[in-house]
């Protein structure tokens, strides 16, 4: 059980196109899902924190306009990374805290979407 | 360890022996202080954690030791396997701000058959 899926695996854009990454929560209700970016031989790096029906919480330095995030129900959450640029190529992570969870072992992460931009 | 610009530190170990990972941490207020190992491609994967009260927690071959005296995390893997070859990152969970996890630097750990 705890399964979280993310969608697509990897993608390769154009520069100056969108791309929408799903995270979903299998088997599971989640009513915060979180966003990590990664770069090639570096840590994780928390973008922002999605709550189900409510607006998501940025970390201060990421761009909440470029890159939407919108959380429409309990076991789904998108990331889409809007007029995407070279430098937004990373490894996009998502998590999922199961709904009622108390303490970390409770947050289950995505296999994570490799974005490539051209 | 911690990661210092595109180098991963990397504990190289001999198939069969222990391997020590240690972490600095930053945030006295977290309450939860967490292992996680990522295999290359793949998002990470829950270890052990370990709460802010306690100092030393132990689950299957793993052992996780916390010395909140100088803000020190470690994690002792007994007799190392090759499939244990991962990168290896502590995490600091902050429950007052909304249980997010601070990622520490990572470290590259290479089990030699």
């Amino acid at each position: 059980g705890a399964v979280v899926s993310q969608h697509p695996s990897w993608v390769i854009c154009k520069s100056g196109t969108s791309v929408k990454i799903e995270c979903r929560s299998l088997d599971f209700q989640a009513t915060t899902m979180f966003w990590y970016r990664q770069f090639p031989k570096q840590s994780l790096m928390l973008m922002a924190t999605s709550n189900e029906g409510s607006k998501a919480t940025y970390e201060q330095g990421v761009e909440k306009d470029k890159f939407l995030i919108n959380h429409a129900s309990l076991t789904l959450s998108t990331l889409t990374v809007t007029s995407a640029h070279p430098e937004d190529s990373s490894f996009y992570i998502c998590s999922a805290r199961l709904r009622g969870g108390v303490g970390p072992d409770t947050q289950y992460f995505g296999p994570g979407t490799r974005l490539t931009v051209l | 360890g911690e990661s210092v610009g595109l180098h991963l530190p990397t504990l190289s170990v001999q198939e069969g022996d222990n391997s020590i990972i240690n972490c600095a941490y930053s945030n006295s207020a977290s309450d939860y202080f967490i292992w996680y190992k990522q295999e290359s491609g793949k998002g990470p994967q829950f270890i052990i954690d370990i709460r802010s009260n306690m100092d030393k927690r132990q689950g299957q071959r793993v052992t996780v030791l916390l010395n909140k005296t100088v803000k020190h995390l470690s994690l002792q893997i007994a007799a190392t396997q090759p499939g244990d070859s991962a990168v290896y990152f502590c995490a600091e969970n902050q429950g007052a701000a909304g249980n997010k996890l601070t990622f520490g630097g990572g470290t590259r750990v290479l089990v030699k058959p």
